[in-house]
């Protein structure tokens, strides 16, 4: 079973920035946080991860929790090409991915 | 396109025909997973190799299903005697392995069952 909790659906303006959380309350010290997103008939696409740092990349940002225990996934200004369903999932490196059912992020104009 | 490539993208097939996958994994990839994917679900994990060895598989593979990596590169999906709930999105993905690495998915095969 996936060890995360997400909304199941968000809207989110055009330009504005989409912030999308996810509560994984049982993340081990070992564990990464990953995002993915998954648009309509592709496959999977590889997002960002973190261990306990924030991170940021050309794509989004990665709040985490000192806790470590939720976190927060920040596109900064989101097109209509960002609408998706994003996954938050933990896991170890190189381990298998569980993954729930994910945010349906909906940008709107 | 040094991505994880997969072939065919969209495959219908008879109930009780044998349909075969495969993936090109990134090179140097060492591990490589397979996942399925029915509509409205999030994939679900079905195997995953190090290199050309099988280390997981899961209670969703039944003896229907075989994969197989053998010389480490591009792995196969064989699915025998096909039945209408095998329909669904058969996704493949890899990665390095190690830590602070992530793994990239392909864009699945396609497999109807009629």
């Amino acid at each position: 079973d996936a060890k995360t909790t997400q909304p199941t659906s968000m809207d989110c303006a055009e330009g504005r920035a989409a912030n999308l959380p996810c509560n994984h309350s049982t993340i081990s010290g070992n564990e990464y946080v990953y995002w993915y997103r998954q648009i309509h008939s592709q496959g999977p696409q590889y997002i960002i991860h973190g261990l306990k740092n924030n991170e940021t990349n050309e794509m989004a940002s990665l709040i985490i929790t000192e806790d470590r225990k939720s976190s927060t996934l920040i596109l900064p200004h989101a097109t209509l090409r960002d609408t998706a369903v994003y996954y938050c999932i933990v896991a170890e490196y190189g381990n298998k991915l569980v993954f729930g059912a994910g945010t349906i992020l909906r940008v709107k104009s | 396109d040094t991505g994880v490539s997969q072939d065919p993208r969209h495959k219908i097939t008879k109930r009780g025909q044998n349909v075969t996958f495969r993936c090109d994994p990134i090179s140097e990839h060492n591990r490589l997973y397979w996942y399925r994917q029915t509509l409205g679900q999030g994939p679900e994990f079905l195997t995953y190799f190090q290199n050309e060895a099988q280390l997981e598989k899961s209670r969703l593979l039944s003896d229907r299903f075989s994969a197989e990596r053998p010389k480490g590169s591009f792995s196969t999906l064989e699915i025998q005697r096909t039945e209408q709930g095998d329909s669904a999105m058969y996704l493949c993905a890899s990665s390095l392995g190690q830590p602070n690495t992530e793994a990239f998915f392909g864009q699945g095969t396609r497999l109807t069952v009629v």
